[in-house]
């Protein structure tokens, strides 16, 4: 295990429903990521929370909102979600924002109806 | 732009066999590289990294490359095993260390184990 836990592991919501994607992690990191992984595709950075300041937000849609009350725990608030926003979420976290290794979580796999 | 991407998206070996996982990369001022490994239903596992000031590094069973001439980094498996079998994806940074930045991941090579 990584030390980085994500809660649940799957999801199946309508686009009129409002859910949250928890991440917790272990190792002491000052750095937490979101990132959405689509089939056939790249990992897709989302955001980037820095001893709980947002530093990036990649172009994200409204409908994703990011919450990082403390350095150990991450959430993303989901609302009016779209077909097309059905991926694998997965939660990473390193020391701080410019050491590049970063550890990921196993990921919570969104379906949207 | 920058991109980060793999020469083949599948690689078929036998067990026992080693394996070499290639990728490419196109941003000369990139200085980390880092290689994770990707289980069905997990996420995303740190493998081994390299900066840009060396040429190889080793790790247990694997081994990685960086040919900054022609912008290429590979992933070698030794003894390749069944547990091995995996999507490999290589990443780099957009900007050098010392300057942040994020990191960039290429699609991923499936790595198929045959007994």
């Amino acid at each position: 295990e990584t030390g980085v836990t994500q809660t649940p592991r799957h999801l199946v919501m309508g686009m009129t429903n409002k859910k949250s994607l928890k991440c917790e992690q272990h190792l002491g990191h000052n750095a937490m990521y979101w990132y959405k992984q689509s089939a056939k595709k790249p990992l897709e950075l989302m955001f980037v929370y820095n001893f709980k300041e947002q530093t990036e937000n990649n172009s994200v849609p409204s409908r994703f909102s990011p919450e990082c009350p403390n350095s150990s725990h991450l959430f993303l608030h989901l609302h009016t979600l779209q077909p097309e926003d059905s991926a694998l979420y997965l939660c990473a976290s390193s020391q701080d924002s410019y050491q590049e290794t970063q550890y990921f979580g196993p990921g919570t796999r969104l379906l949207v109806l | 732009g920058e991109s980060v991407g793999l020469h083949l998206p599948t690689l078929s070996v036998q067990e026992g066999d080693n394996s070499i996982i290639n990728c490419a990369y196109s941003n000369s001022a990139s200085d980390y590289f880092i290689w994770y490994k990707q289980e069905s239903g997990k996420g995303p596992q740190f493998i081994i990294d390299i900066r840009s000031n060396m040429d190889k590094r080793q790790g247990q069973r694997v081994t990685v490359l960086l040919n900054k001439t022609v912008k290429h980094l590979s992933l070698q498996i030794a003894a390749t095993q069944p547990g091995d079998s995996a999507v490999y994806f290589c990443a780099e940074n957009d900007r050098p260390y010392n300057q942040g930045g994020k990191l960039i991941f290429g699609q991923g090579t499936e790595l198929s184990v045959k007994p």
